[in-house]
């Protein structure tokens, strides 16, 4: 079956410490992306990369950092920079021509000890 | 004003209900617009693009007015599976682009 996927379904970091967001797809996507999802709130766009080896910022890029080194695989980094990381983070990709549709992965929920 | 701002909600209805969502954009230049449903603690899922025309799947029907700048999503008939948070979203740009997000509107279909 084609689809995201990422990993872990809950993640918990410590103080300090920079934890790292799987994503993977295997739909032959170019188009990647990180969301992050607080409650009540929107979605706000983290890192996109149309790419690979290309990336860009998002809205709230401050305290996280990305890698696109194969089609496949978008991971984020959530570092110790980033003071609240508590939330929700959705990756989604998409593919030109299909009027930007975004496909999401399952999410993956970040909390902190 | 928001980007993308929809009704706060929540919406409590009874199963058969016809229940209607509004959202207004503020970028008169977006290229695209979306539904996409959330379940509670799940990723959002595409539900229907909106055309300009106007397009209906189902028992949803989803209305484009470019002029007011306004998109509407009304489902008729309402399940107890419908109960959900509905997400408007807009593309400001053609081509490859990122997506604003509406806050949602909470759904509660009750028997």
């Amino acid at each position: 079956d084609g689809g995201i996927t990422q990993s872990p379904k809950y993640l918990f970091r410590k103080e300090g410490q920079n934890v790292t967001l799987s994503c993977e797809q295997n739909l032959n996507h170019d188009a990647m992306y990180w969301y992050r999802q607080d409650p009540g709130q929107g979605l706000r766009l983290i890192y996109y990369s149309q790419i690979v080896n290309d990336f860009q910022k998002g809205d709230i890029a401050e305290g996280y950092s990305v890698s696109r080194e194969k089609k496949e695989s978008f991971p984020l980094t959530v570092t110790s920079a980033q003071k609240n990381p508590t939330a929700f983070y959705l990756c989604a990709s998409s593919i030109p021509g299909s009027k930007e549709t975004q496909y999401f992965g399952p999410g993956t929920r970040l909390l902190v000890l | 004003r928001k980007e993308v701002e929809q009704d706060p909600g929540p919406f409590n209805v009874p199963e058969g209900a016809t229940v209607a969502f509004n959202c207004t954009y503020s970028n008169s230049a977006s290229q695209s617009f979306f539904w996409y449903r959330q379940d509670c603690r799940k990723e959002p899922k595409l539900l229907m693009s909106v055309y300009s025309s106007g397009n209906e799947d189902g028992r949803f029907t989803a209305q484009l007015n470019r002029a007011s700048q306004y998109i509407s999503l009304l489902i008729r008939d309402s399940k107890l599976s419908d109960s959900a948070t509905y997400l408007c979203v807009v593309n400001p740009r053609s081509g490859y682009s990122t997506l604003t997000f509406g806050k949602g509107t909470m759904l509660l279909v009750s028997p």
